[in-house]
């Protein structure tokens, strides 16, 4: 399909490993976004690719989290030394907005469990 | 900042009836755009609906509408005769422009009986 790919799509790690979950947008898509969804919550904005742009990290939680997207297109999120409360599913999300602003597709997710 | 609330936590309703989502918005921007997103069981958030800050005008589609009402700061969502599909999180959300950033409400689980 031409989805929204994200990998893996469950992470087990222990507290204190790094982990790194990877997301591949629709191809053509500019704008590429990272969200953490607790259980039962809603979205929690982490960061926000635009083509070149510099990312929006505002929503990053600590510095323990970094987003990087080569070439505009893969993003990889990474955790270091991650905690319990880290436990959530990641979404990655992208749109085209080109000129403006459009729906967001999203991907399947990766749920990440810290123990 | 930004901020939306969707009051509603859970709704539950019986198969047919009429069902209104709640979604109140606070921003600074002139300029943004609200969503509807479905996250059905299995997981994956579907888009439903962008609407922006200029366009007031109501929407139908099948049995879904939204009506936003920008001088209370509110972009309702009704599904009229409610069947057991319907029953997921729908989550409201809105872009600031300028930013890029997108801020989701906590989210409606509906649950429709048969």
């Amino acid at each position: 399909g031409a989805g929204v790919s994200q990998s893996p799509s469950n992470k087990v790690t222990e507290k204190g490993k790094d982990v790194e979950l990877r997301c591949d947008p629709i191809s053509g898509h500019t704008a590429l976004y990272w969200y953490r969804q607790s259980l039962g919550q809603g979205l929690e904005f982490l960061i926000y690719f635009q083509g070149n742009s510099a990312p929006d990290k505002s929503g990053l939680p600590s510095d323990r989290f970094s987003a990087e997207r080569t070439g505009g297109s893969v993003s990889t999120l990474t955790i270091q030394r991650t905690q319990q409360e880290d436990s959530a599913v990641y979404l990655c999300a992208s749109s085209l907005d080109r000129g403006r602003v459009s729906e967001q597709f999203f991907g399947p997710g990766t749920r990440l469990t810290v123990l | 900042a930004q901020k939306v609330t969707q009051a509603q936590t859970e709704i539950s309703v019986v198969e047919k009836e009429d069902v209104t989502l709640d979604c109140v918005y606070e921003t600074r921007d002139t300029t943004y755009y609200l969503f509807w997103y479905k996250q059905p069981p299995s997981g994956e958030l579907v888009f439903l609906i962008r609407r922006n800050s200029f366009d007031e005008q109501n929407e139908i589609s099948g049995r879904y509408s939204w009506n936003f009402q920008k001088s209370t700061s509110s972009f309702n969502f009704t599904i009229t005769a409610s069947q057991v599909v319907d029953s997921a999180v729908y989550f409201c959300a809105l872009h600031n422009t300028n930013a890029g950033k997108s801020t989701f409400g906590d989210g409606t689980t509906l649950t429709v009986k048969p």
